[in-house]
Order: structure tokens, then C-alpha cells, then sequence
């Protein structure tokens, strides 16, 4: 039973490109939360999706980041127009049934550095 | 809202010697508590939770840990340690079930274990 699976492990990108990043919740999961890791600091939650549907995106920054979870495919975290600052480790993690959000399985995390 | 606060950035212990990672939380609500394990560039692995009941919990790799709630406090403890056990550790919170903060996880800053031979 595969765990949770992001890709890319790492995303390099110049100041102004845009940032795609991919998470696979565990099969039969259909919650899916991304949290943001600053250097020297503990993981912030972004936002929470269930299929189709942005449950609590208080966390997301207000512009340029947006999240989806399409009926279809693997949910997307998108950063466009990167600045040095969106440099972390972004991780996905997906839990079972509406009753059971609170058990979270993490994936690996995509590491982005912005030069 | 919820904030953690691990009191210790970094806890340098030898190995078989016993080990207390701080954590304390705040919450105008029920929680449920957490602690993780990350190891370098690796996501994070659950190691035990509190929802209810017996205040003391188990976890896996000889974890455990007690819930305090008159202290507001989640420490997490080990009798022994392993080198293998050398990682960065997470204590996080969640409101509890019913209540707008439900599944949304709050972590603290990491505790970084460093088990010397």
C-alpha cells in the first residue's frame, strides 16, 4: 500500500517562474492538506481539500498561491511568480474519512528553492 | 486558536541514557495531541497520539508520552535511546473533533535529538 507521493522531490526556479508541485494522497484518502516548512521553523498549515472542493484555505498566502484537487489526478499546490522567499519544503499529507482528518499520513515533501 | 511551544531547539543525550522532549500547548478548546518524528529530508512519521482516555500513551520505536492537562503539557519520553534515533521530533495539535480547528494541525518549532555514541 503506497504512502503518500509528491513530486518533484526538488524544484529549482528563478525569481518569476511559476512552481507546480504534485501530491498523491494514500489510496482511499480523499483529504488532502499542504503545510509549508520555513527554514528553522515547525510546518505551517496552507490548506485543506477534499476532492473537487477547498475545505479551509485560511493558511494560503492571499496572492500568487492557489491549490486544487481535481475529481481526477493528484492534487496541486501552484506558486506562480516565485520569490526568494516561497524557498521551503512544501509537504503534503492525506487522511481517510471525514471522522479520522486528524490522522494525517505525510508525504516527503518537495523541497523548493527559488534563486 | 492553538499554538505549541517546544521548550528545547536542540536535546544532545548518549546513547542507552533516557531522554524528555518538552511540549506545551495552548487551546481555548479540546485538542488532540501529536508527536512526529522527521528524519533528514524525509516527511514526517507519526509516532503517537492522544485523542482520550488513559493519559499516558505509547508509541512506536519505545516512545511514549503524557498528557498533562492541568500543565497543558504533551512530553514526550524515552528510557533508553539509539543512535537511530537521532532526528527532529514535532509535537503538533489539533482541535477536537466538532470544533472549527478540527483536523487542522499546529506544530511546534522541533526538537532536534542528537543521540552520541
Amino acid at each position: 500500500n503506497a504512502g503518500v507521493m509528491q513530486n518533484p522531490r526538488h524544484l529549482v526556479r528563478r525569481r518569476g517562474q511559476e512552481a507546480r508541485l504534485r501530491c498523491s494522497p494514500m489510496k482511499g484518502h480523499s483529504h488532502v492538506y499542504w503545510y509549508r516548512q520555513l527554514p528553522e521553523e515547525g510546518l505551517k498549515f496552507m490548506v485543506y481539500l477534499q476532492k473537487e472542493n477547498i475545505i479551509d484555505e485560511s493558511g494560503m498566502p492571499k496572492e500568487r498561491f492557489s491549490a486544487e484537487f481535481p475529481k481526477e489526478g493528484p492534487s496541486i499546490l501552484r506558486i506562480q511568480q516565485v520569490v526568494r522567499g516561497d524557498s521551503a519544503a512544501y509537504f503534503c499529507a492525506s487522511s481517510p474519512e471525514v471522522e479520522r482528518r486528524y490522522e494525517q499520513y505525510f508525504g516527503p515533501g518537495t523541497r523548493l528553492t527559488v534563486t | 486558536a492553538q499554538s505549541v511551544t517546544q521548550l528545547d531547539s536542540q536535546v544532545p543525550v548518549f546513547e542507552e541514557a533516557p531522554v524528555e522532549l518538552r511540549c506545551n500547548y495552548s487551546s481555548s478548546v479540546s485538542v488532540y495531541l501529536f508527536w512526529y518524528v522527521q528524519y533528514p529530508n524525509q516527511g514526517l512519521q507519526l509516532l503517537l497520539k492522544y485523542l482520550s482516555g488513559s493519559t499516558l500513551v505509547k508509541g512506536i520505536n519505545g516512545f511514549e508520552a503524557e498528557f498533562n492537562k492541568s500543565q497543558t503539557s504533551f512530553h514526550l519520553r524515552k528510557p533508553s535511546v539509539h543512535i537511530s534515533d537521532t532526528a527532529e521530533y514535532f509535537c503538533a495539535v489539533s482541535g477536537a473533533a466538532g470544533g472549527t480547528s478540527y483536523g487542522k494541525l499546529t506544530f511546534g518549532q522541533g526538537t532536534i535529538l542528537t543521540v552520541h555514541p
